[in-house]
Formats: structure tokens, C-alpha cells, sequence
């Protein structure tokens, strides 16, 4: 099946800082990538689309310029939080789907962020 | 009203139990209908998929979608201390890879299977 790795699975970072996530598709190719965010028992909730080679597509309340992504190759998407804050600390997980006419996104292990 | 709605549960339940997991939708549009779960930590995995009304069998697992309802359901029989998870489901308009494809999340059942 469809792996999509995340990198790092676990960081800490302190407050001010920016952090980069890291999404791959290791063995298909993916045009559309999504990011989400997930707090401790609760569903995920979709921060922003990406496609390859354009600008990602935000939700509504999420900041663009807080979280800036970047979808640079069809198998390559990066989070970046930048000046990270406690209320940042969160479990962060991207998705991915193949081209062609599919419904299934193939998920990332996540990324647990939590800003000191 | 949230778009898709779940009970959070903890679901506790004995080994071999039948399980019943149920998700209500308002958005008519909904014609994907995904079932994942969700060990502590980790990323959601697919388990069922079902596009429309119906049922669909995977092994343990069953898929029920009554879109007259708006109401899909799975079913795991036979429950075993590994199906201990979060399960979500999640729904889609549409099908294809385009950016409109985005999944509506409910928000997760957490199941406890004892031995």
C-alpha cells in the first residue's frame, strides 16, 4: 500500500521559534497533499490543501502566514510553524492522495509538536 | 450543529463482543463514506470505504450507509483487545483527486476491547 512518512515524529521547541515538518509519499506520487491538526481526543480538523507547484488552499480561521506550506515536488510537503507559541502544541498529521480518480487519502504517523 | 456527528464514547466492550460504531451526517451532498482508525499517537489508517447506500464486507469488519438516514454505521464482530482504537469516520462530495476531494471528519469513538 501507499506509505507517507512524516519528519520529526516527536519535537520540542521553545517559544519564538519556527518548526519545520516534514510529509513524503515514499512510493507514489501525490499532487494533492493536506495537513491537519489534531488535540488530544478530538477529531482532525483540516488546516489547508496543497497542491504541487501552487499556493495551498487555507481553512477558514487558520493562519497563512503562521503556518506556511510549501508542496515543492509530487512527493514532498513541508508545515513550517513559524514562531511557534504554547497554543501551537499539537499533534500535526498530513495526508496524501495519488493522482488519477481516487477517493482514499493515505495518512502520515503524525507529528507532536508541543512549544515551551 | 456539527456536519457529522459521532459519539466519543469510550466504548468498553468484552473480547469476541459485537460492536456497533454509528456517524450522522446533515450534508446531503455526502457520497463517500470512509471508516479509519486510529491507534494512540498515530495516524489514521483506512479500513472501509463505501461510495453511496449500502453495505460492504471486509473480514470482521462491515460498512452500512443509509443515505435516506443520513446515517452510516460499521460493525465489528468477533472483537479482539487489538481493535482497541479511535475510530473515525469521515465523508467526502466528491471522489478524485482535486482539491475539492476533502474529507469531513466526525469526532471519533474511542472502542476498549477487555479480554
Amino acid at each position: 500500500g501507499a506509505v507517507v512518512s512524516q519528519h520529526p515524529s516527536w519535537v520540542i521547541c521553545k517559544s519564538g521559534t519556527s518548526v519545520k515538518i516534514e510529509c513524503r509519499s515514499l512510493d507514489f506520487q501525490a499532487t494533492t497533499m493536506f495537513w491537519y491538526r489534531q488535540f488530544p481526543k478530538q477529531s482532525l480538523m483540516l488546516m489547508a490543501t496543497s497542491n504541487e507547484g501552487s499556493k495551498a488552499t487555507y481553512e477558514q480561521g487558520v493562519e497563512k502566514d503562521k503556518f506556511l506550506i510549501n508542496h515543492a515536488s509530487l512527493t514532498l510537503s513541508t508545515l513550517t510553524v513559524t514562531s511557534a507559541h504554547p497554543e501551537d502544541s499539537s499533534f500535526y498529521i498530513c495526508s496524501a492522495m495519488t493522482s488519477g480518480n481516487s477517493y482514499e487519502q493515505y495518512f502520515g504517523p503524525g507529528t507532536r509538536l508541543t512549544v515551551t | 450543529q456539527k456536519e457529522v456527528e459521532q459519539d466519543p464514547g469510550p466504548l468498553s466492550v468484552p473480547e469476541g463482543a459485537i460492536v456497533s460504531l454509528n456517524c450522522t451526517y446533515s450534508n446531503s451532498a455526502f457520497q463517500y463514506f470512509m471508516w479509519y482508525r486510529q491507534y494512540s499517537r498515530k495516524g489514521p489508517e483506512l479500513l472501509m470505504y463505501t461510495y453511496s447506500s449500502g453495505n460492504k464486507e471486509d473480514g470482521r469488519f462491515t460498512a452500512q450507509v443509509d443515505k435516506s438516514s443520513k446515517y452510516i454505521s460499521l460493525f465489528i464482530r468477533d472483537s479482539q483487545p487489538s481493535d482497541s482504537a479511535t475510530y473515525l469516520c469521515a465523508m467526502s462530495a466528491k471522489g478524485g483527486n482535486n482539491a475539492g476531494n476533502m474529507l469531513t471528519f466526525g469526532g471519533g469513538t474511542r472502542l476498549m476491547v477487555k479480554p
